[in-house]
């Protein structure tokens, strides 16, 4: 399945299939950008990064795609389990020393 | 090991009163940031310390003070509590800029 973020929708997947959730960034001077995983009362934790010189990074079940012509950068985890379920955010970095932009997120329910 | 730990985990307070949250990294890092979680989850930067040195201060009321006794300590202060606070501040810490953040477990805080 697939979302778009932007505002907080929820993306619900069964177990096994992969999910897609995608971000479209602001800033088209952002260099730097990271997916990060929140669960239920616990703080942001990091995924996968990619920085503005690639289009693609690929993790443990995880890929980034990155397109800067139309701003818009993916999450992809493939073979998604119970334990994906979370809210998940795109992060952009730009300027100087470093102004960072969050995403609305995307709510990842996982259906067993 | 706790790498980003914030007291308290919960703050519940009465409008008016005076507040502050600490945060402490063990990581090593030189960047040190404060962030607001509103209800919809929606992130957003308020300040950001380099060796403890203000960078970032994006458009956050007067009331709330930063400070860093140390690269690995940086707390925030809040006076006159308003209504519109009430939301869960995470504190993060990175290596430098474009480096991924990590972040505590957030306090929130409950203005009643």
């Amino acid at each position: 399945g697939e979302s778009v973020g932007l505002h907080l929708p929820t993306l619900s997947v069964q177990e096994g299939d992969n999910s897609i959730i995608n971000c479209a960034y602001s800033n088209s001077a952002s260099d730097y950008f990271i997916w990060y995983k929140q669960e239920s009362g616990k703080g942001p934790q990091f995924i996968i990064d990619i920085r503005s010189n690639m289009d693609k990074r690929q993790g443990q079940r995880v890929t980034v795609l990155l397109n800067k012509t139309v701003k818009h950068l993916s999450l992809q985890i493939a073979a998604t389990q119970p334990g994906d379920s979370a809210v998940y955010f795109c992060a952009e970095h730009s300027g100087g020393y470093q102004k960072v932009t969050f995403g609305t997120g995307t709510k990842l329910q996982v259906i067993p | 090991d706790t790498a980003v730990s914030q007291t308290p985990k919960y703050l519940v307070t009465q409008m008016g009163n005076d507040k502050s949250i600490k945060c402490e990294q063990n990581l090593g890092h030189d960047t040190m940031y404060w962030y607001k979680q509103d209800s919809k989850k929606f992130l957003k930067i308020m300040f950001s310390y380099n060796n403890k040195e203000l960078i970032i201060n994006e458009t956050v009321p007067n009331r709330f003070s930063p400070k860093s006794p140390d690269k690995a300590h940086l707390n925030l202060h809040i006076n006159s509590l308003e209504l519109g606070d009430s939301a869960v501040y995470f504190c993060a810490s990175s290596q430098g800029h474009n480096q991924p953040q990590h972040f505590g477990d957030g306090t929130r805080l409950s203005i009643l």
